[in-house]
């Protein structure tokens, strides 16, 4: 029983295409983001969202959209996809509680997005 | 800003020995965590230790161990009797009491060699 799963787990699509990634965790956190993992491997947080409610947008283009329609599910939509896009892009969850970031963030298995 | 530094990109090692990570990481804050994060080819985050800022002592895990120096702001990860399966990226990551934003280092791609 995965606890954050992401769907799909590989995308290759086109230039131009709007797609959509999709986050679902069963563990009971308040709190959901999205991070890009670019081809030099390094990890960026894109958005968080916390009990559907977005607290933060770190610059990412407005061609990127987040929807979170209940706590347990963070979806991403890319409209416009551009081959700069190309990434994976994980899906991850946290505890809302006091000290409850300092169990660390569970993190779903990646969408490894390709624009070509 | 905080910021996470680990200054080695890739390191070797030989199955059975001993392999040491660097991090270290920058904020004014005096309450936080301290992460190492795991990221074999399979590409899933793994969650391989963590360590609470108002703690001395140093967080264990089976063969994983940490070196906590809160005032030099250092956070090295130990691996004893190095595994093939050890083989992985690994990430050093930082968040504040409180805090909202999970902020990782750059990596450090750790080879176990037979």
């Amino acid at each position: 029983d995965t606890a954050v799963s992401q769907t799909p787990k590989y995308l290759v699509t086109q230039m131009g295409n709007d797609k959509s990634i999709k986050c679902e965790q069963n563990l009971g956190h308040d709190t959901m983001y999205w991070y890009k993992q670019d081809s030099k491997k390094f990890l960026k947080i894109m958005f968080s969202y916390n009990n559907k409610e977005l607290i933060i947008n770190e610059t990412v283009p407005n061609r990127f959209s987040p929807k979170s329609p209940d706590k347990a599910h963070l979806n991403l939509h890319i409209n416009s996809l551009e081959l700069g896009d190309s990434a994976v892009y994980f899906c991850a969850s946290s505890q809302d509680l006091p000290g409850g970031v300092g169990y660390g963030y569970t993190f779903g298995s990646g969408t490894r997005l390709t624009v070509v | 800003a905080q910021t996470v530094t680990q200054s080695q990109p890739e390191m070797s090692v030989q199955e059975a020995e001993t392999v040491t990570l660097s991090c270290t990481y920058d904020t004014s804050e005096s309450n936080y965590y301290l992460f190492w994060y795991k990221q074999p080819p399979s590409r899933q985050m793994i969650l391989v230790i963590r360590q609470e800022a108002y703690k001395q002592q140093n967080a264990t895990e089976n063969r994983f161990s940490v070196n906590f120096q809160k005032a030099a702001k250092s956070f090295s990860l130990k691996i004893s009797d190095s595994q093939l399966g050890d083989t992985a990226m690994y990430f050093c990551a930082f968040i504040i009491e409180g805090g909202n934003k999970l902020v990782f280092g750059a990596g450090t791609i750790l080879r176990v060699k037979s």
